[in-house]
């Protein structure tokens, strides 16, 4: 089945700096690659997911970069402010015929914490 | 806009005790699925439905059964609680075709096994 690694756990950055966060997937049928931002005892939020047919997308103060042949995507937060503070986990699934697979296989997430 | 409801959103059991966790996905998503997230972890998935018939399997114990039924709710039916069952239990939904196929997960259910 499909493996989902993220890097680092815990990353720390002063408010108005960039953070980067980083995820590798095992299975090459993986296809959609979102990201999620969860709160303490809240639910995962869909922030910006991007699938395998393009290499880059942008929304605001968030990107997201594939790199299919390395199995790699990467999460970029510029600008960073307090609220962004939260964990954040990458995902992988299969978006396919009759569901098959498509269920998401999170990373282990990622700690941010922006300080004023 | 209408999103996932799950209920209860708390529940205290004891151990060998059952428990029913209930999902409504969003109208006209097809897709729904079961995640398990204890305290510090990642979501991991349990188990998933397509059009009523389960279309995917995870780590999801054999104390553990669900379904979905002909309205596009489904349960989770949780049997001989264990201690370690403690956890926040999260419900997604999503349309398995064409544009728009993200998953959006509900508020969870706190279920605590003492």
């Amino acid at each position: 089945g499909e493996n989902v690694e993220q890097h680092p756990s815990t990353l720390s950055v002063q408010e108005g700096d960039s953070a980067v966060i980083k995820c590798t997937y095992s299975d090459s049928a993986s296809n959609y690659f979102p990201w999620y931002k969860q709160e303490l005892g809240k639910r995962p939020q869909l922030i910006i997911d991007i699938r395998s047919n393009v290499g880059e997308k942008k929304d605001q103060r968030i990107a997201v970069t594939l790199n299919k042949t390395a199995k790699h995507f990467s999460l970029h937060i510029t600008e960073t402010q307090p609220e962004d503070s939260a964990v954040y986990f990458c995902a992988a699934s299969i978006e396919g015929h009759n569901n098959a697979g498509n269920m998401l296989t999170f990373g282990g997430g990622t700690r941010l914490m922006v300080k004023p | 806009a209408a999103g996932v409801i799950q209920s209860p959103r708390h529940l205290i059991k004891e151990k060998r005790e059952t428990a029913t966790l209930k999902c409504y996905p969003i109208p006209r998503h097809d897709t729904v699925y079961w995640y398990q997230q204890g305290p510090g972890q990642d979501p991991q998935f349990l188990i998933s439905f397509y059009e009523k018939m389960q279309s995917d399997k995870g780590s999801i114990p054999d104390r553990f059964s669900a379904q979905q039924f002909s309205d596009y709710h489904s349960e989770l039916n949780m049997s001989s609680l264990e201690l370690g069952d403690s956890a926040l239990y999260f419900c997604a939904s999503s349309r398995d075709r064409g544009p728009g196929t993200e998953a959006f997960f509900g508020q969870g259910t706190r279920l605590t096994v003492v």
